[in-house]
């Protein structure tokens, strides 16, 4: 069992420079979660989904673009990288049900320069 | 809005010590409390998680304490060993539908050999 599997694990982009961060779960959960972690700022969310098809704004969604097509998968998307999107993102993930255990992916370190 | 603390931000303690880390979040409203483990350019790692109508978990060396009327947890760590060293963050997610995690910044625990 996977788990939470993000890739790539780490990129530097150029200012400008868009990417897709990918994020797969295995467990059928249906909520979906983007955060960043800046140092001691501890980590902010930045979209989240519940369920295929239905995705929110979260603390600091600007900057960013989600998709949830199935229920596995939700890629966060930057469209024009700015110095300021330089951080740690984690993707997360929960049952809907049940005691709602958050299981976290291992991150993917971004530099913009 | 939910605050989660967690004071200090960095502990360092000589091996074999049994420490308390502290989380105080300001709206009693949770429906559950979870203890993570993050360390050094990794992901976030399960601890504990403790239902709003419990009072405590146990794993191993580790216990978790909940105090919901107070807005407090902590985590006590027995017989603290070096393998220990790493920051430990807090997060509470609150009642309501689709709720999400609101996290602490950590703390940075240090055990000295």
């Amino acid at each position: 069992n996977a788990g939470v599997t993000q890739t790539p694990k780490f990129r530097i982009l150029k200012i400008g420079q868009s990417m897709t961060l990918q994020c797969t779960q295995d467990m059928n959960h249906n909520y979906m979660y983007w955060y960043r972690q800046d140092p001691g700022m501890g980590l902010k969310l930045i979209y989240y989904s519940v369920g295929a098809g239905i995705t929110d704004k979260g603390e600091v969604p600007n900057g960013y673009n989600v998709s949830r097509s199935t229920t596995e998968d939700f890629p966060l998307r930057l469209e024009l990288a700015a110095p300021s999107q330089t951080s740690v993102y984690f993707c997360a993930s929960t049952q809907r049900t049940g005691g709602l255990k958050a299981f976290f992916g291992q991150g993917t370190r971004l530099t913009v320069v | 809005k939910q605050e989660v603390t967690q004071i200090p931000a960095a502990l360092s303690v000589p091996e074999g010590e049994n420490l308390v880390l502290n989380c105080s979040f300001t709206d009693s409203a949770i429906y559950n409390l979870q203890w993570f483990r993050q360390d050094p350019g990794k992901g976030l790692t399960s601890l504990l998680l403790i239902q709003s109508s419990q009072r405590e978990q146990t794993s191993g060396r580790l216990n978790a304490s909940l105090d919901k009327s107070s807005g407090r947890s902590t985590l006590y760590i027995a017989a603290s060993q070096p393998g220990d060293s790493a920051t430990y963050l807090c997060a509470v997610r609150p009642t309501g539908a689709n709720s999400k995690l609101t996290f602490g910044k950590g703390i940075t625990l240090s055990v000295r050999p």
